[in-house]
């Protein structure tokens, strides 16, 4: 079955605390992207990955980085987490580009 | 960067009846039109999307047009049924980059039986 899998799926964490959000698609996809989702702002776009080794800023990037080494997997890694990055992330995969993204199930993230 | 607006940011409707979103943009570089749909606690859906050198496009119950030179484009729902209970997002690329899509805020849409 053609999917987008995160992990994990519910993560309370502490202030501080370097974390790592994965994310995996089985499609060959070349493109994939991280959003977060906050009631009343829509999905913003934190990274976005091209291809393997590229991967460029999207609209929200501060306190985020990311990593492309394998076509398959694209992890969010938060340094150092504050409450302000308290919000659902999704991953999303595309055959190209914004054409028909593919989301993962979701990552519902606290900082406390 | 890209600015996508959306409107209404809430739809009561009853079933039965149409109802319609409209998400309007400003980047007139912008040329790819998504539709998403996010039920309850679930992931986003694409729908419907359109392309720039169309002005409306039709698929069963939903439809999309574009409005090019007024920079907007809208979602029609008909004959609405309890299962079109959700949120929908209207998005666009940044401009001549696509791979960067932004996303309106989301309308929720309620269908009242």
């Amino acid at each position: 079955e053609a999917q987008v899998t995160q992990n994990p799926r519910y993560l309370i964490t502490v202030t501080g605390k370097k974390l790592t959000v994965t994310c995996s698609q089985n499609m060959n996809h070349e493109y994939m992207s991280w959003y977060r989702q906050d009631p009343g702002l829509g999905l913003r776009q934190i990274y976005y990955s091209m291809n393997v080794e590229v991967t460029d800023k999207g609209d929200v990037p501060e306190g985020y980085k990311v990593s492309r080494k394998e076509k398959r997997n694209f992890p969010l890694i938060l340094e150092s987490p504050s409450p302000n990055q308290t919000s659902l992330y999704f991953c999303a995969s595309s055959w190209g580009g914004s054409y028909g993204y593919t989301f993962g199930s979701g990552t519902r993230l606290t900082v406390v | 960067g890209e600015n996508v607006e959306q409107h209404p940011s809430t739809l009561s409707v009853q079933e039965g009846d149409s109802a319609v979103i409209k998400c309007t943009y400003s980047d007139s570089a912008s040329n790819y039109f998504p539709w998403y749909k996010q039920e309850l606690g679930k992931r986003p859906q694409l729908i419907i999307d359109i392309r720039s050198n169309v002005g409306e496009k039709k698929d069963q119950r939903i439809a999309v047009t574009l409005n090019k030179t007024a920079k907007h484009f809208s979602l029609h729902i008909t004959e609405t049924q309890p299962e079109d209970s959700a949120v929908y997002f209207c998005a666009a690329p940044n401009g001549g980059n696509d791979y960067k899509l932004s996303f309106g805020a989301g309308t929720t849409v309620t269908v009242r039986a």
